[in-house]
């Protein structure tokens, strides 16, 4: 079974500060991905890896960063954490190529910056 | 930019009744998704086709690329389909490089 973790699953920060979402995966994909979901906006695209020291830019890349040490693990980080960066981030894993292609997400992480 | 607009925007539906779900996007997609989200929780790929018919129980997608729009039928329907159903449009190989709809809410009551 696919399986996406990520941690935290809810985190409170203060305007300024640094935050790391983190996003395991064991299905061996090399593509990993990191959306937002805002009431309003569906989900967009902040950034994405093709594998381990890969990081492209997505949609909506301003005021993130992002890290792929390793097949496994793909983080984003906010050096600033900003109120308008409240939102529930998902990560999702996908092969390579579009012919088997499925994505599997995690459950999600609820992040609030006040 | 390139822009996926689902409808209805929600559906309520006596169990056992079908649902056509409507998605429109703006650009020549490859491919065109669907995903379920449980209320407050992940999301699960549905089906994935840039062109035709394609089955998968009690659900049909259908894409229709040169109209630019595609539908999900869910037959029979169920209170555990209850949840929100994305639409989202790939263009390109790359899986995941997604422009999702903001959704049609589907209530199914018994």
């Amino acid at each position: 079974e696919a399986a996406v973790t990520q941690s935290p699953r809810n985190k409170v920060a203060v305007t300024g500060g640094k935050v790391t979402l983190s996003c395991n995966q064991t299905n061996n994909h090399n593509n990993m991905y990191w959306y937002r979901q805002d009431t309003g906006h569906g989900l967009r695209l902040i950034h994405y890896s093709y594998g381990a020291g890969s990081t492209e830019k997505g949609d909506i890349p301003d005021g993130y960063k992002a890290s792929r040490p390793s097949q496994e693990n793909f983080s984003l980080i906010l050096e600033l954490a900003t109120p308008s960066q409240t939102s529930v981030y998902f990560c999702a894993s996908g092969r390579r190529d579009w012919g088997v292609g499925q994505l599997y997400f995690g459950e999600g992480s609820k992040l609030t910056v006040l | 930019g390139q822009q996926v607009q689902q409808s209805p925007a929600s559906l309520v539906l006596q169990e056992g009744e079908n649902a056509e779900l409507q998605c429109n996007f703006s650009s020549t997609a490859t491919r065109l998704q669907w995903f379920y989200q449980r209320p407050g929780g992940s999301l699960v790929s549905l089906l994935s086709n840039p062109s035709g018919t394609k089955h998968t129980g009690r659900l049909t997608s259908t894409t229709v690329t040169k109209e630019r729009r595609g539908s999900l039928h869910i037959s029979s329907s169920q209170i555990t389909d209850s949840g929100t159903y994305l639409c989202a449009m790939g263009t390109g190989a790359n899986t995941g490089k997604l422009t999702f709809g903001h959704g049609t809410i589907l209530r199914v009551h018994p």
